[in-house]
């Protein structure tokens, strides 16, 4: 079983509507969440960051953490298709060495 | 520079050469880190460097893998003899601190 679970897709939306990407994972001392965006052929882009369990919310983004669940959750209101791109969840329990899931695949259509 | 740069962007390599992955991190930044990227897979974690140490470097797949840095900036990952497994993105990132990774575009890696 992988450390940190997140399903791959593809996940299609219609434009305006919200979007849920999740993950679940196995290690109870992670401290750390982020989530990460990723276009083709560039580097993952650090979208939102938390530490610990609660929400975090920045603009159209919101980030839930549920650790009595090891459960992780990004929210995009109103998508858009420049939002078209892989969404990888990153853990960690020190700050160093991210253990990131396999990303979920999201297509927006207008 | 104004972020994480890797070279060469792409790099096509016979089976069983020696390739170097060059990564300029964002000046000021202590800690480096190489993953790797495979299709569909997740980021794989390689090594870690804080400052021109490397405290863990469990992720390396194997003893043809090494990498160092020099001067508390660049970072040369060498992979020897290389195999087709080895085909993959190799990512570089770096950070002021212990979070909030900056990614560069990475190498793209063919072995034929």
């Amino acid at each position: 079983q992988k450390e940190v679970e997140q399903d791959p897709g593809p996940l299609s939306v219609p434009e305006g509507a919200i979007v849920s990407l999740n993950c679940t994972y196995s290690n109870s001392a992670f401290q750390y969440f982020m989530w990460y965006r990723q276009y083709s052929r560039k580097g993952p882009e650090l979208l939102m960051y938390t530490y610990s369990s609660g929400n975090k919310e920045d603009g159209r983004f919101t980030a839930q953490v549920d650790k009595s669940s090891k459960y992780i959750s990004l929210f995009i209101r109103d998508s858009q298709p420049s939002d078209s791109a892989t969404y990888l969840c990153a853990m960690t329990q020190y700050g160093n060495k991210l253990v990131f899931g396999a990303g979920t695949i999201l297509r927006v259509k207008s | 520079g104004a972020g994480v740069s890797q070279s060469p962007s792409n790099k096509v390599t016979e089976k069983g050469k020696d390739v170097e992955l060059r990564c300029d991190p964002i000046s000021g930044h202590t800690a480096l880190y190489w993953y790797r990227q495979s299709l569909g897979q997740g980021l794989e974690f390689l090594i870690y460097f804080q400052g021109n140490s490397a405290p863990d470097k469990s992720g390396l797949p194997s003893d043809r893998f090494s990498a160092e840095r020099t001067g508390g900036s660049v970072s040369t990952l060498t992979i020897q003899r290389t195999q087709q497994e080895d085909s993959a993105v190799y990512l570089c990132a770096s950070s002021p601190a212990n979070y909030g990774y900056t990614f560069g575009s990475g190498t793209r890696l063919t072995v034929v």
